[in-house]
């Protein structure tokens, strides 16, 4: 049973950095697509964006100039940086595994707050 | 970006009913879409993959139809614990995003 993991800061100010991180464990780490999602508080998905495990990226077009996804085959980890958040990066943060047809497993979810 | 809009909004149902949830694609996505249930304070859970292929352990009452734009996803007879949001998400390859549509919420009538 493939487990994701998540962590990282849950309150920040705004203008710093979003940093998550999502650890894998119980499956293969190659082969998949590593993607974070996030939802507002009572609004719906968003997609952030995925990278192989060879490390390539793919990002929201929207979120692109702020956005960096990376990973670390030797630990399952891969990890999301979000720099200069507003108010309006407040969400859940979902790490998930999955294909070209979707995602399969995801992450527990964690809340990010943006406040000053 | 590919837009995803899906309707209703808002499905009111009683157990035992029907449901048909429809989602349309702003361009072909052929049949790169997945189906996701969303329970209050949980992950997304996927049901349907390529369009109409049911995920590991999701109950034979989802099924899930369409290419191109226009997919749905049918749920034969609700259970109570069907009562849920649900997402679509397109995979296609070009443009490189995978975006999700707004979601339908099955509430109970």
């Amino acid at each position: 049973q493939v487990q994701l993991q998540q962590w990282g800061a849950g309150l920040l100010k705004p203008s710093e950095t979003l940093s998550l991180t999502c650890a894998v464990s119980g499956g293969p780490f190659s082969g998949y697509f590593w993607s974070w999602i996030r939802q507002p508080p009572g609004k719906g998905l968003e997609w952030i964006g995925e990278i192989s495990h060879n490390g390539i990226p793919k990002y929201n077009s929207s979120l692109k100039s702020r956005v960096t996804m990376s990973v670390d085959t030797s630990k399952s980890h891969f990890s999301l940086k979000v720099i200069s958040v507003t108010a309006a990066d407040t969400a859940v943060y979902y790490c998930a595994r999955g294909n070209v047809e979707g995602y399969f497993d995801w992450g527990q979810g964690a809340l990010v707050t943006v406040s000053s | 970006e590919i837009v995803l809009t899906q309707s209703p909004t808002t499905l009111s149902l009683s157990p035992g009913e029907r449901a048909t949830l429809s989602c349309r694609a702003s361009q072909s996505v052929r049949s790169h879409l997945a189906w996701y249930q969303q329970k209050p304070g949980q992950a997304p859970r996927l049901l349907i993959y390529g369009a109409s292929n049911r995920a590991t352990g999701v109950p034979a009452r989802f099924s899930g139809s369409g290419s191109g734009t226009d997919f749905s996803l049918t749920i034969s007879s609700l259970e109570p614990e069907d009562f849920a949001v649900y997402y679509c998400q397109q995979r296609a390859n070009w443009p490189p995003d995978g975006s999700f549509g707004g979601g339908t919420k099955v509430e109970i009538k």
